[in-house]
């Protein structure tokens, strides 16, 4: 069971504007532990979208954004295009137990 | 470019073994930390374990602590992961992914394509 919870779907029409976010709590997210972002297209391996909060590495359109306040992390996308369509997973770091990265439940996000 | 490339994934019966690997090539292999990250089918990603670059610090999920074994060689730029005591909830996707110079937790920036573990009778 993860620590890290987000909606289990999203959807916007082209064009629009979505927001997923990555809950998580006082020993992962809100210990100050950085947030990344992975989108996974369907039969796929996962692709880092964005890093460090809210870094997009290189080929990563500006479309894709992410932020970060207290036990929380969102990851919005702008301008929602049909290739956008994917499952989005949140990952962060957890220091109870032994300690250990931790992904998000999962997103599916839907192009209407 | 960094390519990842795992194999030796396949059909197994509970408690059986199977070694996966994972091939690398396009950056200097010895100098980083390399993952093992796993999907069950219709599910979520788990951190199953983690290397460091000599191979001096390994991570293991709970899930599979005392029956995976991670490995790699550098000489080979291949890693490693030996699954023994498989059991049903052990099939997944298995990727590959590299991490960072410096940390095992650092964001995958690289997957490898995955290969598939189903562990059944």
């Amino acid at each position: 069971q993860s620590v890290l919870t987000q909606p289990p779907s999203v959807s916007g029409a082209p064009g629009q504007r979505v927001t997923i976010s990555c809950t998580g709590s006082s020993s992962n997210i809100g210990a100050g532990y950085d947030v990344h972002w992975y989108q996974q297209l369907p039969g796929t391996a996962p692709k880092l979208l964005i890093y460090g909060n809210s870094n997009r590495p290189s080929g990563v359109p500006d479309r894709f954004s992410g932020s970060k306040s207290g036990t929380s992390a969102s990851l919005a996308i702008t301008g929602l295009q049909a290739e956008d369509e994917a499952d989005y997973y949140c990952q962060s770091y957890d220091s109870s137990l032994s300690g250990s990265g931790v992904f998000g439940t999962g997103t599916k996000v839907t192009v209407l | 470019q960094v390519q990842l490339v795992e194999s030796g994934g396949g059909l197994v019966k509970p408690g059986g073994s199977l070694r996966l690997s994972c091939a690398a090539s396009g950056f200097t292999f010895s100098d980083y930390y390399m993952s093992w990250i796993r999907q069950a089918p219709g599910k979520g990603l788990e951190w199953v374990s983690y290397i460091s670059s000599s191979g001096s610090t390994i991570y293991y999920a709970d899930s599979v602590k005392g029956r995976f074994t991670i490995s790699r060689d550098n000489a080979k730029n291949s890693l490693y992961l030996q699954m023994n005591s498989l059991r049903a909830e052990d099939t997944a996707v298995y990727y590959c992914a590299r991490g960072g110079r410096s940390s095992g937790w650092y964001p995958p920036g690289y997957w490898g394509q995955g290969t598939l573990v189903t562990v059944s009778s």
